[in-house]
């Protein structure tokens, strides 16, 4: 069975850090992997998502996150935080023939300035 | 216009109440999903259809059911409202079939039964 991994539950950075939010996946072929995004009081919006190809995948509001088989992971980036960032973030993956997806317990972000 | 919406926004009701949360999208997607959010847990699947004459059960259905009144509209009961369905409720939907697409939510429900 599928299954998502969001170790890290409230991660909290200074405005202008690099972040990494850590998302582990179990499924034994190819995943579909997504980041999502759920800002206070709102509904969750797509950041990227990883089908196949290239494995870095760029997303919107600067966010990237890379696809690493070997690991199981599918770690979500950004370079230098914005305290706009603050939100929680949920990594889902799905599986080729189906039309559902399974998502992490999510992981909030709070930054300092 | 906001391309998924759901109504009400914010409701409190009382333990075995009967209660209907809506949902309507523009964005004329086929697949539709009801999930609940609690906070540790993250999203679970209540119920998705992908037509108007296809329901399918998700992980949590128990307490649930759903209706599909058209394309556009998607609604999800609660027979008799008990304290741990207390919870923020999203619509979602999604596009391509047989194999997993972004999905778009709606804003939420949140949903409080003393």
């Amino acid at each position: 069975a599928q299954s998502v991994t969001q170790p890290d539950i409230h991660i909290t950075v200074s405005e202008g850090a690099s972040l990494e939010l850590r998302c582990n996946y179990s499924y034994g072929a190819t995943p579909y992997l997504f980041w999502y995004v759920q800002s206070p009081g709102q509904g969750l919006q797509l950041l990227l998502k990883y089908f196949s190809g290239d494995t870095l995948v760029q997303g919107i509001k600067g966010f990237e996150a890379e696809f690493k088989r070997s690991q199981s992971s599918f770690n979500l980036r950004k370079p230098s935080v914005h305290w706009s960032d603050a939100a929680e973030y949920f990594c889902a993956v799905g599986a080729l023939g189906t039309d559902k997806l399974i998502f992490g317990t999510g992981t909030r972000l709070q930054v300092f300035p | 216009d906001a391309d998924v919406t759901q109504t009400p926004r914010n409701r409190i009701t009382k333990t075995g109440k009967r209660i209907m949360l809506e949902c309507s999208q523009t964005k004329g997607h086929d697949r539709m999903y009801w999930y609940r959010q609690d906070p540790g847990l993250g999203l679970r699947l209540i119920y998705y259809s992908f037509d108007v004459k296809d329901i399918n059960k998700g992980e949590i259905s128990d307490g649930y059911s759903v209706s599909r009144q058209a394309q556009a509209k998607f609604s999800l009961s609660l027979e008799s409202a008990i304290p741990n369905q207390t919870a923020l409720y999203f619509c979602a939907t999604s596009d391509i079939a047989g194999s997993p697409d972004t999905q778009y939510f709606g804003p939420g429900t949140r949903l409080t039964v003393l």
